[in-house]
């Protein structure tokens, strides 16, 4: 049982570059959320997916896009990278609130 | 809006003494709260959450509604409890369960 795969672990881009951020879980969960963590300021929700076919916009939207592709899978693409998107992204998926998350390993982007 | 205070940046303590890893909320609803753990290089994990009332890893926590704070405490800290240590909370009606973190606690526990 993997739970939460992210992809990829690791990455650096220049300035104007595009990537997209792969997430997919096995759990047959309904919701998944993308956040970035920062130093000092905990984690932040970028979007999220209440159910397949639904995204919406959370915290700190701006310069992301996302498809809920099924109800496994959940990307997070950067049209046009900028260093302020330096940070650590994290993907989760929740069954239902009471349950809480279960987050992936994380992928650590630089933008230089 | 709801929002999550974790005042304190770090905390460091020795091994065997009481922790208390403070949180606190403001939301006009009713919440469901939660404490995540984030060991050294390992994924964010659930520790606890208010609505199973668990113990986990010798760890509570205590809903004060009237405080509204949602503080991890644990009696006698050990080393494998240096980790961050991160508040959230959820509504729970509406608001499609998203979570909102503070900004978390790096716990140091010394010997």
């Amino acid at each position: 049982n993997a739970g939460v795969t992210q992809t990829p672990k690791f990455q650096v881009l220049k300035t104007g570059q595009s990537m997209t951020l792969q997430c997919a879980q096995d759990m047959n969960h309904n919701s998944m959320y993308w956040y970035r963590q920062d130093p000092g300021m905990g984690l932040r929700l970028i979007y999220y997916s209440a159910s397949e076919g639904t995204t919406d916009k959370g915290e700190v939207p701006n310069g992301y896009n996302v498809s809920r592709l099924n109800k496994r899978e959940f990307s997070l693409r950067l049209e046009s990278a900028a260093p302020s998107q330096t940070s650590v992204y994290f993907c989760a998926s929740s069954l239902d609130r009471v349950f809480g998350y279960t987050f992936g390993s994380g992928t650590r982007l630089t933008v230089v | 809006a709801q929002r999550v205070t974790q005042p304190e940046k770090l905390l460091s303590v020795f091994k065997g003494a009481p922790v208390e890893l403070k949180c606190n909320y403001s939301y006009s609803g009713s919440p469901e709260l939660f404490w995540y753990v984030q060991y050294s290089r390992q994924r964010l994990q659930l520790l606890l959450r208010h609505i199973s009332r668990e113990s986990i890893k010798g760890f509570t926590a205590d809903l004060n509604k009237g405080e509204t704070s949602f503080h991890l405490k644990k009696p006698f800290a050990q080393e494998e409890d240096s980790a961050m240590y991160y508040c959230a909370l959820s509504p729970l009606t509406g608001g499609g369960n998203k979570l909102t973190f503070g900004t978390g606690t790096q716990l140091k526990v010394e010997l």
